[in-house]
């Protein structure tokens, strides 16, 4: 099993340019949940999807959008990049009645 | 709301040291509390997890024991190798809150040999 993955690793985006991130777990796992890193202040949560075909808000949703493609796949989308989003990315996955999130290797976006 | 306090970093210490790094929390009902480690370039990994109070989760060494009535979740480890070096979140979960965890800011802590 690859556990969660993450494309890409690495992006470079001008100010206003769009760009989707990629996640995907082979877990069979119910929720998965995108956070960004920035330091100091932790992981937050941008959005949640508790199961295939809902999404919701986390604690800093503006700018971003999320598609919940089905059980497996989970995307992040930025329609107009702007330098406060520079951050690292992590997806991650849990399973319904566990505890457990499990993390990607993250994305780094940098946005100049 | 929920939140996460952890001691500010970076910790430097020496190889076999003793290590303690604070974590305390706010939380509304009975959250579950855990330890995450981020080690450099990669994703964060489970340390270690306590459900209820008075548990200790305990992993790899690291120990952190569940304490309501000073709502900590302190980690520590008897003697600290290089191989430690990494950032250490602490996180609760909110079972009552979408199951989403809230972390604290995370403290680097580095090991010299």
């Amino acid at each position: 099993n690859a556990g969660v993955t993450q494309t890409p690793k690495f992006q470079v985006l001008k100010t206003g340019q769009s760009m989707t991130l990629q996640c995907a777990q082979d877990m069979n796992h119910n929720s998965m949940y995108w956070y960004r890193q920035d330091p100091g202040m932790g992981l937050r949560l941008i959005y949640y999807s508790a199961s295939e075909g809902t999404t919701d808000k986390g604690e800093v949703p503006n700018g971003y959008n999320v598609s919940r493609l089905n059980k497996r796949e989970f995307s992040l989308r930025l329609e107009s990049a702007a330098p406060s989003q520079t951050s690292v990315y992590f997806c991650a996955s849990r399973l319904s009645g566990g505890h457990e999130q499990y993390f990607g290797p993250g994305t780094r976006l940098t946005v100049t | 709301g929920n939140s996460v306090t952890q001691m500010e970093g970076p910790v430097t210490l020496s190889e076999e040291a003793f290590l303690t790094i604070n974590c305390t929390y706010t939380a509304t009902g009975y959250p579950s509390l855990f330890w995450y480690v981020q080690y450099p370039g990669e994703g964060l990994q489970l340390l270690l997890k306590a459900t209820k109070a008075d548990d200790k989760g305990s992993n790899k060494g690291f120990e952190a024991t569940y304490r309501k009535e000073t709502t900590s979740f302190h980690l520590e480890k008897g003697s600290v190798q290089v191989s430690d070096s990494a950032v250490y979140f602490c996180a609760l979960l909110d079972n009552n809150a979408g199951n989403m965890l809230t972390f604290g800011g995370g403290t680097r802590l580095m090991v010299k040999p």
